[in-house]
């Protein structure tokens, strides 16, 4: 089963901080990594992506950084806010036609972080 | 309709139970997916429908659960013989699913709860 391992599992930063998730993966065959923001009641939405041909993505306070060679790739969120309170899920896909996948997106299991004002 | 819209929005129903669960993907959307979310729990993939393709059943996670898709748009998960364990969210997502990365959108969810 491919698998996509996400830490922490929960994370409390002060406003103002870092943000830090970090995930980490087995098959090399993946090749597109978005991150999910999901806030209580609500379905995930799409919050940045990254592919392998890149090691960094900045979108705002929102920075992914890949490294390829480790298979782990993690998410910063710059200067928290109370607002980015949610749970973030990493999440990784194949090639649609890779041993037999047709491009499936795994999950991680999420982190939950409270942003304290 | 914009989004994707899942119903019902919450599902109470007795253990043994057959329920059915709807998603209405976004339309010209080509692939879609479920996925159960149990409490304080991430996304567990269940199933997957690409166009015309064989869907990927992997994540089933027993033959109580089913899934179909008719005409390439509208999709119906059933869970025959409903257990209490089977109680979550489940979740509907759809993407263009021309080439890999393009955005999978969600719908809200479906809140199963088996009594």
């Amino acid at each position: 089963q491919q698998q996509v391992k996400q830490s922490p599992q929960s994370l409390i930063v002060q406003k103002g901080g870092i943000s830090i998730i970090n995930c980490a993966y087995e098959n090399t065959a993946f090749d597109y990594f978005p991150w999910y923001q999901q806030f209580p009641g609500k379905g995930p939405a799409l919050l940045i992506a990254i592919r392998p041909d890149v090691s960094e993505k900045k979108e705002g306070r929102f920075t992914i950084s890949f490294n390829k060679s480790a298979k782990q790739f993690s998410l910063h969120i710059m200067d928290s806010q109370p607002g980015d309170s949610a749970t973030y899920f990493c999440a990784a896909s194949t090639p649609r036609g890779y041993g037999g996948s047709q491009g499936n997106l795994i999950f991680g299991k999420g982190t939950k972080l409270s942003v304290k004002p | 309709g914009a989004g994707v819209s899942q119903s019902p929005s919450n599902k109470v129903t007795e253990k043994g139970k057959d329920v059915e669960l709807r998603c209405d993907p976004i339309s010209g959307h080509t692939a879609l997916y479920w996925y159960r979310q149990s409490l304080g729990q991430g996304l567990e993939f269940l199933i997957y429908f690409q166009g015309n393709s064989a869907p990927d059943k992997s994540g089933l996670p027993s033959d109580r659960f089913s899934a179909e898709r008719t005409g390439g748009s509208v999709s119906t998960l059933t869970i025959q013989r409903t257990q209490q364990e089977d109680s979550a969210v489940y979740l509907c997502a759809s993407s263009l699913g021309l080439s890999v990365g393009t955005e999978a959108f969600f719908g809200q969810g479906t809140r199963l709860t088996v009594v």
